[in-house]
């Protein structure tokens, strides 16, 4: 069974930027995609995007495009979601997902990371 | 974007008891080449992340529990457990992923 384990919580000024990271184990890491879904305090969920491990394809919410991006390190089955401009509206729980090829319902999903984007 | 809208908001079921949970897509998430329909359950209790329960909008993930039960097609889906237990106050979240965006529903929460 794949384990997901995110980084830890973050504090950011508005206009940064957070980088948070999501480490897979368990399962070949090329043979599923990886997914990013947000949670604002009291809020539903909220897709943001993904990418495929295997060959780095990414595709984003249009929301968020041109903020957000998703990469992956295959050597570490390491992947990352970086939001740039942030301000208070980003303030959330941002997880890690990883989804069957080509599909985009989340079979396991990682702890979660906080992200506060407080001046 | 497709909007999933769940109903109701909320609801209060004794232990035992049937829960029911609707969701209605604006647009159908079944695909007519392979008649699935492209439809998700989740479920997620305080503090944690949400738990796939049942995908193609009938299929329980394995080690789900067999009081949970998804049914529907096209546009309206629902959400069966059959008989509450008190591990199942939670909150609930249908999502279609027909299409990119994948998006969800606002939630539902359960009650005892």
């Amino acid at each position: 069974q794949v384990q997901l384990v995110q980084s830890g919580a973050e504090v950011k000024k508005p206009g940064a930027s957070v980088k948070v990271s999501c480490k897979a184990s368990g399962d070949t890491f090329t043979s599923y995609y990886m997914h990013w879904v947000r949670q604002a305090p009291g809020q539903g969920l909220e897709w943001m995007g993904r990418v495929n491990p295997s060959g780095g394809g990414t595709s984003y919410s249009q929301k968020l495009q041109g903020r957000v991006t998703v990469t992956r390190d295959t050597s570490t089955s390491t992947v990352y979601m970086e939001l740039s401009s942030l301000t208070s509206d980003d303030t959330a729980v941002y997880y890690c997902a990883k989804a069957p090829p080509d599909l985009y319902y989340m079979d396991v999903w990682g702890k979660g990371t906080t992200v506060t984007v407080s001046s | 974007d497709i909007v999933m809208t769940q109903s109701p908001d909320s609801l209060a079921v004794s232990l035992g008891e049937r829960a029911t949970i609707n969701c209605k897509s604006s647009q159908s998430v079944l695909y007519s080449s392979n008649s699935k329909n492209y439809l998700a359950w989740y479920q997620q209790k305080p503090g944690q992340p949400p738990k796939l329960l049942i995908y193609w909008a009938s299929t329980r993930e394995p080690g789900v529990p067999d009081r949970f039960s998804g049914s529907g097609s096209g546009t309206d889906f629902t959400l069966t457990i059959s008989s509450l237990q008190a591990e199942d106050v939670a909150l609930y979240y249908c999502q279609q992923y027909y299409m990119t965006p994948p998006t969800f529903g606002q939630g539902t929460k359960v009650e005892i």
